[in-house]
């Protein structure tokens, strides 16, 4: 059973608008999660990350939104580039999972000029 | 600054043949991680290793093996290569929580 979901296989959006992809997470003592970007023929980058004790964090046009009592936790995009075409892997720990990270099955995101 | 390097970028292996990934950090990362990418599936974790000389299974070990004989180089070996093993594999590396840096991967191909 998938403990973290990417329900969206894809996605497409205009450019300057809102991108929002969206990931769900089963375990509860999951503390600290990421977004990966990954385009075609390469490894996966480092995005941005929350910790279980925020509810948002932004780095520039990605804001990351963490709902605790939902198990739920989306990534914004404003506005949405061409550049940002990708796929998208949202990715969770706990402490006690020795520190391992659990991915999701990644979202596509198409943005269409 | 090479990061995270991943030797061959592509290869085609017959059922039965064995061969061996590399991984290189250049980063002195003590952790090292192998994950498979599959369609629909993302990454898998298949072993990782919490610093030289030690090893330990991930989600989908079966048919893996890995050694981390250097901090930082982090093998997976095949010993026989099964059509299931088609897929592109990831090496990265981490210190402390930090986030993981990813090598380029390594498509393999199982005929």
């Amino acid at each position: 059973d998938q403990q973290v979901k990417q329900n969206s296989p894809s996605l497409s959006v205009q450019e300057g608008r809102i991108s929002i992809l969206n990931c769900d997470y089963t375990n509860s003592m999951f503390d600290y999660f990421l977004w990966y970007k990954k385009y075609p023929a390469e490894g996966p980058t480092f995005l941005i990350s929350i910790s279980s004790i925020k509810d948002k964090n932004e780095d520039g046009r990605f804001t990351v939104f963490l709902n605790k009592s939902a198990k739920h936790l989306s990534l914004h995009i404003v506005p949405s580039q061409p550049g940002d075409s990708a796929v998208y892997f949202c990715a969770a720990s706990a402490n006690n999972y020795g520190q391992n990270f659990v991915f999701g099955p990644g979202t596509r995101l198409s943005v269409l000029p | 600054n090479a990061g995270v390097t991943q030797t061959p970028k592509f290869r085609v292996l017959k059922t039965g043949q064995s061969m061996t990934l590399l991984c290189a950090q250049d980063m002195n990362h003590e952790y090292m991680y192998w994950y498979r990418q599959d369609p629909g599936m993302g990454l898998r974790l298949i072993h990782y290793s919490v610093g030289e000389g030690t090893t330990a299974k991930g989600e989908v070990p079966d048919g893996y093996n890995v050694s981390r004989l250097k901090k930082q180089n982090f093998l997976l070996g095949l010993e026989s290569a099964a059509p299931s093993q088609t897929s592109v594999y990831f090496c990265a590396s981490r210190t402390g929580r930090q986030p993981q840096h990813f090598g380029d991967g390594t498509r393999l191909s199982i005929l």
